[in-house]
């Protein structure tokens, strides 16, 4: 069985560009959530998706936004990049609803520098 | 609100050796508490979960963690570390139970250097 895939691995943009970030979550999957791993700030939660829905999202600015495609997969959209978005971005993913106990597996991420 | 507290930032043991990774928590409910790995360049891998079941949680790799409501800690464990075993470590709390959110909260991470 496939894994959380995300693309690309690795991407370079310079500030004020845009930045997307694609994730396919587990076959059967339909929450999808989004973590930011920065240098010196740890692991922070980003959105949540579920069932094409944004049900929840961490303490971003909006330039942070993304949606989720019918198949469940999902985009992060990063607006007006900053250099301290330089990070790199996980995706999860569940299966759906809200369920404190159910884990999360995570894809490889994407490392996206800004410049 | 839920959080997580890694008492150490890096532990270095010696091949064979036991292994001992510090996290308490805080959670004003019975809380879901997980431990991940990341290997260099890897992305989060599940070692194990509790979820008020029993309070001894077996893991992969030979990891176990046991949960302790009056020390409020969720230790992880391993009788005998092995070179793969060195990567970084995350106690996280689930912050889902009673409202709407599913997010994970992580602690600052440990990480684990195992000499040979």
């Amino acid at each position: 069985e496939a894994g959380v895939t995300q693309s690309p691995t690795h991407l370079i943009k310079t500030r004020g560009q845009q930045a997307t970030l694609r994730c396919s979550p587990i076959s059967g999957h339909t929450s999808v959530y989004w973590y930011q791993q920065a240098l010196g700030l740890g692991l922070q939660f980003l959105l949540w998706y579920d069932e094409g829905e944004e049900r929840n999202r961490g303490n971003f600015p909006p330039r942070f936004s993304g949606r989720q495609f019918p198949n469940y997969s999902s985009e992060l959209n990063v607006n007006a990049l900053e250099l301290e978005d330089s990070a790199l971005y996980l995706c999860a993913s569940s299966p759906g609803g809200l369920a404190a106990d159910y884990e999360q597996y995570f894809g490889p991420g994407t490392r996206l520098t800004v410049t | 609100a839920q959080s997580v507290t890694q008492l150490d930032s890096h532990v270095s043991v010696s091949e064979g050796t036991p292994v001992l990774l510090r996290c308490n928590y805080s959670s004003s409910y019975s809380p879901s508490l997980f431990w991940y790995v990341q290997h260099p360049n890897k992305g989060l891998q599940l070692l194990l979960k509790y979820t008020s079941a029993a309070t001894l949680v077996k893991g992969i790799n030979g990891f176990e963690a046991e949960f302790k409501k009056s020390e409020t800690s969720f230790h992880l464990t391993k009788p005998s570390a092995h070179m793969s075993d060195a990567a970084e470590y995350f106690c996280v709390v689930s912050d889902g139970y009673g409202g709407a959110t599913n997010k994970l909260i992580f602690g600052t991470g440990t990480l684990l250097a195992v000499q040979p």
